[in-house]
């Protein structure tokens, strides 16, 4: 079974401009997550979707994060414009139904820098 | 509110002996234990996880982890650990609310020395 697909993987922009990921969960996977982990921390969740529509949005910094999936299946995320702060590995994970027990799958990640 | 802590920030142990890593957690309720490893460059692969039952639970690349209620711990353990085993090791907690997100550890690098 295909794992988590993310594109680009690595990404160098520059302050004030702006970049869009690319996330395609395991197949038949209802719930999407996009995760930010910053050097020497672990993983914080951004954004949840179960199929399109969001569960929980409320560390997204919404001034200059958008995301969507809306077909349920693929995830794009978006900043604009990108601050320094930002320079991170942006991971996309899915899991089958977003119960407590299921397993999140985690892609390759993408890692930005922002100069 | 739920939280898990790792902590030692690396671990070093020589190949052919055995290893832990360690973890504890504070959550209400029944918690839901998750190891995860990170290769450089790479996401995170899942080990295992704890749900209910056996307090050891087996998991991936020979890796076992023991959940004890009372010490509120999770430690990753290895009987006897190669140098492929060198990455790092993250411990999570399931958020119990209105989402699942798994809440993450600061990680724990492991360094295996042939």
């Amino acid at each position: 079974e295909a794992g988590v697909a993310q594109s680009p993987r690595y990404k160098i922009i520059e302050k004030r401009q702006s970049v869009a990921f690319w996330c395609n969960p395991i197949s038949g996977h209802a719930t999407l997550y996009w995760y930010q982990q910053i050097l020497g921390q672990g993983p914080k969740l951004l954004i949840q979707f179960q199929n399109n529509g969001v569960v929980d949005d409320s560390q997204l910094p919404k001034d200059r994060f958008s995301a969507e999936r809306l077909k349920g299946v693929d995830s794009t995320l978006k900043i604009q414009p990108a601050k320094l702060e930002d320079s991170a590995v942006y991971l996309c994970a899915s899991s089958s139904t977003g119960v407590y027990q299921e397993t999140q799958y985690f892609g390759p990640g993408t890692r930005l820098l922002v100069l | 509110a739920q939280s898990v802590a790792q902590p030692e920030d690396q671990v070093n142990v020589a190949e052919g002996n055995p290893l832990t890593v360690k973890c504890t957690y504070s959550v209400s309720g029944n918690p839901y234990l998750f190891w995860y490893v990170q290769y450089p460059n790479r996401g995170l692969q899942f080990l295992l996880k704890y749900i209910t039952g056996d307090n050891l639970v087996k998991g991936s690349y020979g890796f076992e982890a023991e959940f004890n209620k009372s010490q509120t711990s999770f430690h990753l353990k290895k009987p006897s650990a190669l140098v492929s085993d060198s990455a790092l090791y993250f411990c999570a907690v399931r958020d119990m609310g209105h989402t699942d997100k798994l809440i993450f550890g600061t990680g724990t690098r492991l360094q295996v020395f042939p």
